[in-house]
């Protein structure tokens, strides 16, 4: 398994703002996600974030407004830009651990809750 | 990914067997079947996965039919903890994208 943590864990914002959510794990991992979960709703997937290369991006959205980073095999950060009210949402990171079979696992991070007013 | 689909909710009674059953007819030969839980505003819990033998962990137990057309997941002994939405996946690139749909809300009664 891994262990995930991601700062911060819930931030108030402004619209107009940015926020950068830091996604950090305990070992070295192949793939690490970020996901969005709307208030009521299950959860999207944003993006795959690439190690020293750009990240993928899912259809629906889009670097500018979801830049994401990921400088190592074990860091990664979501920014959410320019928000509005309606980003408001649970933002998580997940990561695939595993040796490329079918023991691969994705594990999640506790999330990070942004309420835009 | 396969489309899967789930009761939009379940009760059980504290200390039974929780079942959650999930339909998968579209599943390929080469898609696993994955459970995950989401207990309120916290980050997705795996809980198991298999391909087609029956598999059990120290959380639950997966049974899939032989045509693999759908599973159960099944939860032992429940308790107010298991309550929690519990996702039925079954993707199509190993397990890197996953496809959350809306999941069993699970209830256990006291």
């Amino acid at each position: 398994s891994a262990v995930i943590s991601q700062k911060p864990s819930r931030d108030i914002c402004q619209r107009g703002t940015s926020l950068t959510i830091q996604c950090q794990v305990d070992s070295q991992v192949t793939m690490m996600f970020w996901y969005r979960q709307q208030p009521g709703q299950s959860l999207t997937l944003i993006a795959t974030a690439n190690q020293g290369s750009e990240a993928t991006y899912e259809s629906g959205f889009v670097i500018d407004k979801f830049p994401i980073s990921r400088p190592n095999l074990t860091f990664s950060t979501l920014t959410v830009s320019n928000m509005s009210p309606e980003d408001s949402s649970i933002y998580l990171c997940s990561v695939l651990t595993g040796v490329g079979d079918s023991t691969d696992t994705q594990y999640f991070g506790p999330g990070t809750r942004l309420t835009v007013l | 990914d396969a489309k899967t689909t789930q009761p939009t909710s379940m009760d059980c009674a504290e200390g039974r067997a929780a079942n959650l059953p999930c339909n998968h007819s579209t599943i390929s030969g080469n898609e696993y079947v994955y459970w995950y839980r989401q207990i309120h505003s916290q980050g997705p819990q795996y809980i198991i996965h298999g391909l087609k033998n029956n598999e059990t962990n120290e959380m639950a137990s997966l049974i899939i039919t032989e045509d693999r057309k759908s599973s159960t997941l099944i939860l032992p002994h429940a308790t107010l903890r298991d309550t929690a939405v519990y996702y039925c996946i079954a993707p199509n690139f190993g397990n890197e994208k996953l496809t959350f749909g809306t999941g069993t809300r699970l209830t256990i009664i006291p």
